[in-house]
């Protein structure tokens, strides 16, 4: 079975610098899609970003940016500038590419929070 | 567009109780998929709906059960409620059921039980 693990369980920065969120995963499947989440208070879980093990071009949505190591079997998240709005519980996911099943596999969070 | 819908926002039940939860996922989404999260566990997989059909279940009781309705609004029951199922249920769509799809969550029901 996949595991998804995230060994920071919290994280702080200060606004305007720069962040990394670490995650890990363990699959023996070579096609597969990884995604980070963030839950602000309010709870709703928002996609940050996403990235296809197939893709050696690291994904980026703004200050948002990933470095995957497949061979590492590590998916980090980098986020520049922070800002007050990225304090949440961030979650790695990660999903097979293969068969049906669609079910995402979280790991525990980090809870980030930004200082001024 | 809206976004994923679920309703009722918070539930307050007793042991032994049954509840209903519903989602509506996003317009001409068809693909719903139900997940638990609390602080103990985590974020746990429920089951997966595309076309009325469960394509997929995670590792729960049988208390636990859904259905998908034609127009892709989904509703899940727990029966016989326990302290356990105290959490949040999230409700995530998206477009079609293949591995590529990206999963959009709904705010989430929150379910005390007593």
């Amino acid at each position: 079975a996949q595991t998804v693990t995230q060994s920071q369980p919290e994280m702080s920065v200060q606004e305007a610098e720069t962040v990394t969120l670490s995650c890990t995963y363990d699959t023996s499947e070579s096609d597969y899609y990884l995604f980070w989440y963030k839950q602000p208070p309010s709870r709703q879980m928002i996609l940050v970003i996403r990235q296809e093990a197939y893709k050696q071009q690291n994904a980026t949505e703004n200050r948002f940016s990933v470095n995957f190591q497949k061979a590492a079997k590590s998916f980090s998240l980098k986020i520049s500038d922070s800002q007050l709005g990225d304090a949440a519980m961030y979650f790695c996911a990660y999903r097979s590419g293969t068969g049906t099943a669609s079910k995402l596999t979280f790991g525990t969070g980090t809870r980030l929070q930004v200082t001024l | 567009k809206a976004g994923v819908t679920q309703t009722p926002r918070y539930l307050i039940k007793t042991r032994g109780q049954q509840v209903t939860l519903s989602c509506s996922p996003i317009s001409g989404h068809r693909s719903v998929s139900w997940y638990q999260q609390t602080p103990g566990q985590g974020l746990q997989f429920l089951f997966e709906y595309f076309s009325e059909t469960q394509r997929n279940k995670g590792n729960f009781p049988g208390r636990f059960s859904g259905r998908q309705f034609s127009n892709s609004r989904s509703e899940m029951n727990v029966s016989t409620l326990e302290l356990g199922d105290s959490a949040l249920y999230l409700c995530a769509s998206s477009l079609g059921a293949g591995v590529e799809e990206t999963q959009y969550f709904g705010p989430g029901t929150r379910l005390l039980v007593l």
